[in-house]
């Protein structure tokens, strides 16, 4: 089992939809938890960054993360054409290097 | 602030050919890492430096070296290249559990 899983997509939404996004993780040791977005062609951005379980609201862009579940998500409220990226989850403990699952595709439709 | 900055962006090399990948960072964080990006395989991670003067091999270490010239400078060297090589790299640093990425570095390995 790998230790984050992410259903690949490609997810395609209308303008306006509220898109969800999730990700799986196998060990209960992971701390921190991030959301990174990637445009075709370019470098992973820092989208979210928490640390404990429960919502956080940045925008249009909500992380929640469910410990007991090991169960991270990631809402965009009134998507644009402009959030069309690849989106990947990230987490790990201590001052270990990153796992990350391997991305959802997503294209939001105008 | 630059950020991450990586070179060459684009480099085309023939197999048994040798280059080295600069990565640079202005943020004076103390971790960085590099990793390739292939299609359905997401980031996986060749070699991270926790500090100045460490380095640790991560998950697909074979076939590259790194040195970590000083605080702000992370290399990745290709002593003899092979096709499977080809992919995009990507260079990143970390402070504060928050990782940031470069541009990347688009190589054919013909």
């Amino acid at each position: 089992q790998k230790e984050v899983e992410q259903d690949p997509g490609p997810l395609s939404v209308p303008e306006g939809a509220i898109v969800s996004l999730n990700c799986t993780y196998s060990n209960s040791a992971f701390q921190y938890f991030m959301w990174y977005r990637q445009y075709s062609r370019k470098g992973p951005e820092l989208l979210m960054y928490t640390y404990s379980s429960g919502n956080k609201e940045d925008g249009r862009f909500t992380a929640q993360v469910d410990k007991s579940s090991k169960y991270i998500s990631l809402f965009i409220r009134d998507s644009q054409p402009s959030d069309s990226a690849t989106y990947l989850c990230a987490t790990r403990m201590g001052n270990t290097p990153l796992v990350f699952g391997k991305g959802t595709r997503l294209s939001v439709i105008a | 602030n630059a950020g991450v900055t990586q070179t060459p962006k684009f480099q085309v090399l023939k197999t048994g050919q040798s280059m080295t990948l600069q990565c640079a960072q202005d943020m004076n964080h103390n971790s960085m890492y590099w990793y390739r990006q292939d299609p359905g395989m997401g980031l996986r991670l060749i070699y991270y430096s926790a500090s100045e003067g460490t380095t640790d091999k991560g998950e697909v270490p074979n076939g590259y070296n790194v040195s970590r010239l000083n605080k702000r400078e992370f290399s990745l060297r290709l002593e003899s290249a092979a096709p499977s090589q080809t992919s995009v790299y990507f260079c990143a640093s970390s402070a504060l559990g928050q990782q940031f990425f470069g541009p990347g570095t688009r190589l054919t390995v013909l």
